[in-house]
């Protein structure tokens, strides 16, 4: 098993540049999650999915935050335009059907300049 | 509104002594806890978890203490490792609902 897949696990970009990051959930698992992490406000849930439908978005900060789901092995978190104060690590998990404990992704570490 | 949070954000310990982590919550309806360890650079890992049903759980070198009346969730590292220093959260959840809330985060630095 290779576990939740995240790539990049680094991006650098400026400000008012697309970012997309993604994520490749563990086979089997129905549930995917977004997190972000930060110094100030921790891990904070962004968007989760079920079955590759959007069930809860109320973390998205602001429109310029998008998520996709397009089918059960891949999904898409997209800022744009970025802005620095988007600088973080932004984690995927996924579950499967009836789970609790989720297996996080390695993260992809966001800087915004 | 309901949170979850660690009473101490750091935590120092003698390699070979037992680590005590703790963490409160506010969710009188929360039926389901974990702790996961963070470590540098990587995700957090699943530690072990305890339903609230129960008050006492063991793993390998870890065990998980429930005190619903208070509120309460402690996380015990016996014979603490330098492999152990890492960033601990609690996190919970309410049946039926997939969302966890995460803790603020313990570090443990393992003196040699």
């Amino acid at each position: 098993d290779a576990g939740v897949i995240q790539s990049p696990r680094h991006e650098v970009t400026e400000m008012g540049q697309e970012v997309t990051l993604r994520c490749k959930p563990i086979s089997g698992h129905n549930s995917l999650f977004w997190y972000r992490q930060t110094m100030m406000r921790g891990l904070e849930l962004l968007i989760y999915f079920n079955n590759n439908v959007p069930i809860d978005d109320s973390g998205m900060p602001e429109d310029r935050f998008s998520a996709k789901m397009p089918n059960a092995s891949f999904s898409t978190l997209k800022i744009q335009p970025s802005e620095p104060r988007d600088s973080a690590v932004y984690f995927c998990a996924s579950i499967p059907q009836g789970g609790h404990g989720y297996t996080f992704g390695s993260g992809t570490r966001l800087t915004v300049v | 509104g309901e949170s979850v949070g660690l009473h101490l954000p750091t935590l120092s310990v003698q390699e070979g002594d037992n680590s005590i982590i703790n963490c409160a919550y506010s969710n009188s309806a929360s039926d389901y806890f974990i702790w996961y360890k963070q470590e540098s650079g990587k995700g957090p890992q699943f530690i072990i978890d305890i339903r609230s049903n129960m008050d006492k759980r063991q793993g390998q070198r870890v065990t998980v203490l429930l005190n619903k009346t208070v509120k309460h969730l402690s996380l015990q590292i016996a014979a603490t490792q330098p492999g152990d220093s890492a960033v601990y959260f609690c996190a919970e959840n309410s049946f039926g609902d997939y969302k966890l809330s995460f803790g603020a985060g313990t570090t443990v630095t393992v003196r040699a």
